[in-house]
């Protein structure tokens, strides 16, 4: 089955930077859209942007421009996202999830199991 | 940026109600909007997309409707599984967006 596996919890200092990593399995990865959507403690959703599998083509919110990087490592069906100059304010769930490529696609299906990020 | 906003917060209900959340959006997104359902410490779970597209394996209690800035997600017949936070977002532009959440308790 289609399945996003995420790597596992990180505690970073303020100023630090976090790389997350992102497992794919059981679909052909470079069909697909990863986008990355962060949840802080207690509050809603908020998306940082995505990365096409195939081309490593990227687009990135503008609010986390200059500080998130995305990449993917195909050989391994993997993707990563590294958020750098950590505040407190980055501490949240971070999760991967899978969209597809047309158009008309945007939606988020399925999600992976989040990685808690705790900047302190 | 496009603002998405969820009515109500919060609401409670018993199993078997018929419950409605709204979702609307800033300007027009056409029908590019998925409802998400979300349980306590798991990753949100996509229930439809195009405003009425039930996800494979999506019971089909759950419906949605809408087009251009208002929607709703229905629950037909709630129950006991379906108490959890849901959440619209929308696909028509950059950045993605979503709504603040709705909350379905357990009167």
């Amino acid at each position: 089955q289609v399945q996003l596996v995420q790597s596992g919890a990180e505690v970073k200092k303020p100023g630090a930077s976090v790389k997350v990593s992102c497992k794919a399995s059981g679909y052909n990865f470079n069909d697909y859209y990863i986008d990355w959507v962060r949840q802080a403690p207690g509050h809603g959703l908020e998306w940082l942007g995505w990365i096409n599998a195939h081309t490593a083509f990227t687009h990135y919110a503008q609010q986390f421009q200059g500080r998130v990087t995305m990449t993917r490592d195909t050989s391994i069906s993997t993707v990563y996202m590294e958020l750098d100059r950590l505040t407190s304010d980055d501490t949240a769930i971070y999760y991967c999830a899978r969209v597809c490529t047309g158009g008309s696609c945007g939606w988020l299906a399925p999600w992976g199991q989040g990685t808690l990020v705790t900047v302190s | 940026d496009i603002q998405m906003t969820q009515s109500p917060s919060t609401m409670s209900a018993l199993v078997g109600d018929r419950v409605t959340i709204t979702c609307r959006a800033s300007e027009t997104i056409s029908s590019w909007l998925a409802w998400y359902q979300q349980k306590p410490g798991k990753a949100p779970s996509l229930l439809l997309y195009k405003a009425s597209n039930l996800e494979s394996g999506v019971p089909p209690r759950f419906s949605g409707s809408g087009s251009g800035t208002e929607f709703t997600l229905t629950i037909s017949g709630l129950q006991p599984d379906d108490f959890a936070i849901y959440y619209c977002q929308q696909y028509k532009g950059y950045p993605r967006t979503f709504g603040q959440g709705t909350k379905v308790e357990i009167k």
